[in-house]
């Protein structure tokens, strides 16, 4: 069985912070996305990472895929309020059919 | 239709009733999943369409669950006898083919079993 790991669970920072967060296994993902979540809806991908050592920028939002392929961070600068939401890592495994989702991040990000 | 629809949103059932949970996911979709959320946490994987073949179940919880898939496209996810740990927001998304890229998810429907 393939494990995420999120940390931190949950972050409260004041507006204009930086933050990161990170998801780990011990296992090898052919791929890795990070997803939002707002009160009430489904998560919203944010992006995918595919090699090792990628790096994607998303405006305010820099994701990086471990070399290994084993682990991802999502930093935020200049945290917003809109950025508040629960933050989801999900792995997929080499068919691809079903991602294994972190326990996510619940971020605050107060005015 | 433009994104995945789940019904009913919200859903009160008492303990041991039967409840059926649809999914309409994107057109053109081939792949469609099933995922549990409890208390705002990560989600659970339950079951997994593509196409014509057997779905993996290997997610589902107990022999009370159960979901169908007909003509390839609408789903329905159906809890037995439903217990008050089945109380979760049930989330349904669906890709254009098993992909390694994303899900398009519903809403969710909130389950709570009293």
């Amino acid at each position: 069985t393939q494990l995420l790991e999120q940390s931190p669970q949950f972050l409260s920072i004041q507006e204009g912070e930086n933050l990161t967060v990170y998801c780990n296994s011990s296992s090898v993902f052919s791929s890795l996305q990070w997803y939002r979540q707002e009160p009430g809806e489904g998560p919203v991908l944010l992006v995918t990472v595919v090699t090792g050592g990628e790096v994607k920028k998303l405006k305010r939002l820099t994701f990086q895929f471990g070399d290994a392929r084993k682990d991802s961070s999502l930093h935020i600068t200049a945290a917003q309020p809109g950025d508040t939401g629960l933050y989801l890592c999900a792995g997929a495994g080499n068919a691809g059919n079903m991602l294994t989702f972190g326990g996510g991040t619940r971020l605050m990000v107060k005015p | 239709g433009a994104g995945v629809s789940q019904s009913p949103s919200n859903k009160v059932t008492e303990k041991g009733k039967d409840v059926e949970l649809r999914c309409d996911p994107i057109s053109g979709h081939t792949a469609l999943y099933w995922y549990r959320q409890s208390l705002g946490q990560g989600l659970e994987f339950l079951i997994y369409f593509q196409g014509n073949s057997a779905p993996d179940k290997s997610g589902l919880p107990s022999d009370r669950f159960s979901a169908e898939r007909t003509g390839g496209s609408v789903s329905t996810l159906t809890i037995q006898r439903t217990q008050q740990e089945d109380s979760a927001v049930y989330l349904c998304a669906s890709s254009l083919m098993p992909s390694p890229y994303g899900y398009t998810f519903g809403s969710g429907t909130r389950l709570t079993v009293v």
